[in-house]
């Protein structure tokens, strides 16, 4: 089974300042990653994903993520935040073709005004 | 679209109590799945269905039990609740299989045994 790292717990970061989440997985041979985010007493949201093709991917609301396969990582960030992307971070990995998600446990980013 | 509905939001039971977590969605999707999130942890599975009467165990199945007669609703079945069952519980739903789309979650279920 894929195992998720995120190793940074609490994030807190000034606004407009840049921020990086990092998210690391256990190797495999073909994966599939996303980052999920949580808003206050919401449900989680799909933010990015990577199935395939180019390694840097990106959201409508400014997030980007790179898929490194030689480090293993997925790392997520964004060059200026704002107040509102203030929430919690989940990274995620799957198997190809699997029916289970594997989360990590979560990063927590306040944006400080 | 209401995406995917969730009842009740909050629930305590007492030890041994059972109850039925309810998910409904009506966006047609085939699949769907609960989750439980503990504080400080990430989601685990706990049961997924891949269509109308066809569930499967994930991660942590033990002290559940589900059934999806329909296509909409995928009820989660609390026998006898445990303290180690106190958790926020999501219902989630994709078109096809997850590692390829996107899951819509349900807005949660946060669950206290005493």
């Amino acid at each position: 089974a894929q195992s998720v790292t995120q190793l940074d717990s609490q994030v807190p970061v000034f606004e407009e300042a840049p921020v990086e989440l990092r998210c690391n997985y256990s190797s495999s041979v073909s994966v599939y990653l996303f980052w999920y985010v949580q808003y206050p007493n919401q449900g989680l949201q799909l933010l990015l994903k990577y199935l395939s093709g180019s390694t840097l991917v990106e959201s409508i609301n400014g997030f980007e993520a790179e898929f490194n396969k030689s480090q293993t990582s997925f790392h997520l960030r964004k060059p200026s935040v704002h107040i509102s992307d203030t929430a919690e971070y989940f990274c995620a990995v799957s198997d190809a073709g699997a029916n289970n998600l594997f989360f990590g446990t979560g990063t927590r980013l306040t944006v400080i005004p | 679209n209401a995406g995917v509905t969730q009842t009740p939001k909050f629930r305590i039971l007492k030890i041994g109590q059972s109850m039925t977590l309810q998910c409904t969605q009506d966006m047609n999707h085939n699949y769907m799945y609960w989750y439980r999130q503990d504080p400080g942890m990430g989601l685990k599975l706990i049961y997924y269905s891949v269509g109308a009467g066809i569930t499967d165990k994930g991660e942590v199945p033990n002290g559940y039990n589900v059934s999806r007669s329909t296509t909409e609703d995928f009820p989660l079945r609390l026998e006898l609740a445990a303290p180690s069952q106190t958790s926020v519980y999501f219902c989630a739903s994709s078109v096809q299989q997850v590692s390829s789309y996107e899951q819509y979650f349900g807005p949660g279920t946060r669950l206290t045994v005493t």
